[in-house]
């Protein structure tokens, strides 16, 4: 099955400064990447995805990149706020069990 | 639309006991997944289901049984509850296997 990494683990910046979490992969045939943030007390949700046809994909401040022939995905947050401090998951879809398979997430802290 | 429910939200079980979480959601989903989430691991999936009346196992299934008899539901029993199955279990749905919707989490504690 699918095997997703994720690092960093913690991730501490200043409010106004750019945050970068990243994510490899194994399967190359996986073909969807999505970006979840976990606020406390509440599920996972989505806040951006990419498909493996795909680079980049930008949302306001937030983007996502996409290396298909290193099998790595990043997730970049420009100017940073306080209330972007959460918990970060990436995915990747197993194509075998045509479900996600998560990375161990990212606890982002935005100090004011 | 309330989107994915979870029942109950916290619960301590006695080892050996026996439970079921319940899932629902009102937005016609076909799939449906049953996560658990412990510190440092992620999301890992316990079993899933591509519709009514089926189901498949994920990557940590053992000591969990499920059942999808309605499209709306989806059930996650543990038989024999254990320390080790001390968790933060996340149901979520979706159309095709993406976007995942995710419910807010029942949090069970096995002494």
């Amino acid at each position: 099955g699918e095997n997703v990494e994720q690092h960093p683990s913690t991730l501490s910046v200043q409010e106004g400064d750019s945050a970068v979490i990243k994510c490899t992969y194994s399967d190359s045939a996986s073909n969807y990447f999505p970006w979840y943030k976990q606020e406390l007390g509440k599920g996972p949700q989505l806040i951006i995805d990419i498909r493996s046809n795909v680079g980049e994909k930008k949302d306001q401040r937030i983007a996502v990149t996409l290396n298909k022939t290193a099998k790595h995905f990043s997730l970049h947050i420009t100017e940073t706020q306080p209330e972007d401090s959460a918990v970060y998951f990436c995915a990747a879809r197993d194509t075998g069990r045509r479900a996600l398979t998560f990375g161990s997430g990212t606890r982002l802290q935005v100090q004011p | 639309n309330a989107g994915v429910t979870q029942t109950p939200k916290f619960r301590v079980l006695k080892t050996g006991q026996s439970m079921t979480l319940l899932c629902a959601q009102d937005m016609n989903h076909e799939y449906m997944y049953w996560y658990r989430q412990d510190p440092g691991m992620g999301l890992r999936l316990i079993h899933y289901s591509v519709g009514e009346g089926t189901t498949a196992k994920g990557e940590v299934p053992d000591g969990y049984n499920v059942s999808r008899l309605k499209k709306q539901n989806f059930l996650l029993g543990l038989e024999s509850a254990a320390p080790s199955q001390t968790s933060v279990y996340f149901c979520a749905s979706s159309v095709g296997t993406a976007p995942l919707h995710f419910g807010n989490g029942t949090r069970l504690t096995v002494t």
